[in-house]
């Protein structure tokens, strides 16, 4: 079965902190690995990673996938009071119809103060 | 653009009772996914579907039900409703063809469903 363990499980920083989120996993016929910010409501997608080393890049945002030590780091750099939010980390695995099939993390609940 | 509409967006129903969730998109996305989110904790995948006529189980699908009639709707069947249940739903859809998958999945707003 498919697993993703994200760490911490939540964090409270001020603005204008750096903050680094975890995700590791385990996943048959690896595919993807996604982060999404979730705040009041659905989801919303940050970034897709499907190889290794390469770092993708929106704003204060950043990410990079290790697909030999398996698993993805979420960089947020210069925190504002609205990155406030719960942070998910998905994987998905290349197998037959199932390469669609996303598996979540727990997320990470990060709290900015003022 | 209405995107993923759920209804209803709040119930509240007694043990033993069944339901359904109610989702339907306009993106003409073949994929779509019925997900359960759990107070603090990430999204656990219900049923998944690849198209019209094709359903598949996710990680936790005992006491839930699906089908797929139309690509537009993907309506989630709750049976004998228990508290364990008690949790917020969202219904999802994406596109993907051949092998390509953007990973961008497009939610519904959610549906709040308690059992009591």
């Amino acid at each position: 079965e498919d697993k993703v363990v994200q760490s911490p499980l939540s964090l409270v920083v001020h603005e204008g902190d750096t903050v680094t989120l975890n995700c590791s996993y385990e996943v048959t016929n690896f595919r993807s690995l996604l982060w999404y910010k979730q705040e009041k409501k659905a989801p919303t997608f940050l970034f897709m990673l499907t190889s290794s080393g390469i770092e993708k890049k929106s704003g204060r945002l950043s990410s990079i996938l290790d697909k030999k030590e398996l698993f993805s780091i979420l960089n947020i750099t210069a925190t504002q009071t609205g990155d406030s939010a719960i942070y998910l980390c998905a994987v998905t695995n290349a197998g037959g119809t199932s390469y669609g099939k996303l598996t979540f993390g727990q997320g990470t609940i990060l709290t900015v103060h003022p | 653009n209405a995107g993923v509409t759920q209804t209803p967006k709040f119930r509240i129903l007694k043990i033993g009772q069944s339901m359904t969730l109610q989702c339907t998109q306009d993106m003409n996305h073949n994929y779509m996914y019925w997900y359960r989110q759990d107070p603090g904790m990430g999204l656990k995948l219900i049923y998944y579907s690849v198209g019209a006529g094709i359903t598949d189980k996710g990680e936790v699908p005992n006491g839930y039900n699906v089908s797929r009639s139309t690509t537009e709707d993907f309506p989630l069947r709750l049976e004998l409703a228990a508290p364990s249940q008690t949790s917020v739903y969202f219904c999802a859809s994406t596109r993907a063809g051949g092998r390509v998958f953007t990973g961008e999945l497009f939610f519904g707003e959610g549906s709040r469903l308690t059992v009591l």
